[in-house]
């Protein structure tokens, strides 16, 4: 079973400039939610999508958007890039509600870079 | 809100010997803990959760309510165990399956 797929790998952008990084899922997993991994922070929670609704958001400004498809693969957004959304973004898939301790499995990343 | 800390930003012991990251928690329900480890150029992969109660590569953890802790335990570290652990944390209910708490991260080093 192929794991969580992440794309791109790298993203090098320029401030005031808007991004997309797109996750797709394990199969049959439904829940995905995004992850902003820094060396200050550590990892923190962005939003969580399923069936294509937002389940819970984290403590980020609204620059930080998602959304989710019918076939579960999710997409996040950043608008007007600073330099501190300079990060590696996680994405995990789960099976969702209903799978009771279902962990989260991990993509590869996007390695961010903001000039 | 919930928190989780680990100490121990870096644990260093010699292959063979007893290993224990620690992990604490605040939370005011019922939690669900996790660990995950990243290895060298690797994603993050969950180890352990608190609910299953298994041994995985020789690691187990145990929930302790009372002292809110999740401490990993390994009695005979290899090398191969150098790598970052996190402990992580989860809402208990089922609401809130996608968000994990995250602490800072242990790295183990394994010296041979």
């Amino acid at each position: 079973k192929a794991g969580v797929t992440q794309t791109p790998r790298y993203l090098i952008k320029t401030r005031g400039q808007q991004v997309t990084l797109s996750c797709s899922p394990i199969s049959g997993h439904r829940s995905v939610s995004w992850y902003q991994q820094t060396p200050g922070q550590g990892l923190q929670f962005l939003f969580e999508y399923f069936s294509e609704t937002q389940r819970n958001k984290g403590n980020f400004p609204g620059r930080f958007s998602g959304r989710q498809f019918s076939n579960s693969r999710s997409e996040m957004n950043v608008s007007t890039l600073e330099l501190g959304d300079s990060a590696l973004y996680l994405c995990a898939s789960s099976l969702g509600p209903g799978a009771y301790n279902s962990p989260l499995h991990f993509g590869n990343g996007t390695r961010l870079t903001v000039t | 809100a919930q928190r989780v800390t680990q100490p121990e930003k870096l644990l260093s012991v010699f292959k063979g010997a007893p290993v224990e990251l620690k992990c604490n928690y605040s939370y005011s329900g019922s939690p669900e803990l996790f660990w995950y480890v990243q290895y060298s150029r690797q994603r993050l992969q969950l180890l352990l959760r608190h609910i299953s109660r298994e041994s995985i590569k020789g690691f187990t953890a145990d929930l302790n309510k009372g002292e809110t802790s999740f401490h990993l335990k390994k009695p005979f570290a290899q090398e191969e165990d150098s790598a970052m652990y996190y402990c992580a944390l989860r809402e208990g209910g089922g609401t809130s399956y996608g968000k994990l708490t995250f602490g800072q991260g242990t790295i183990l080093t394994v010296h041979p």
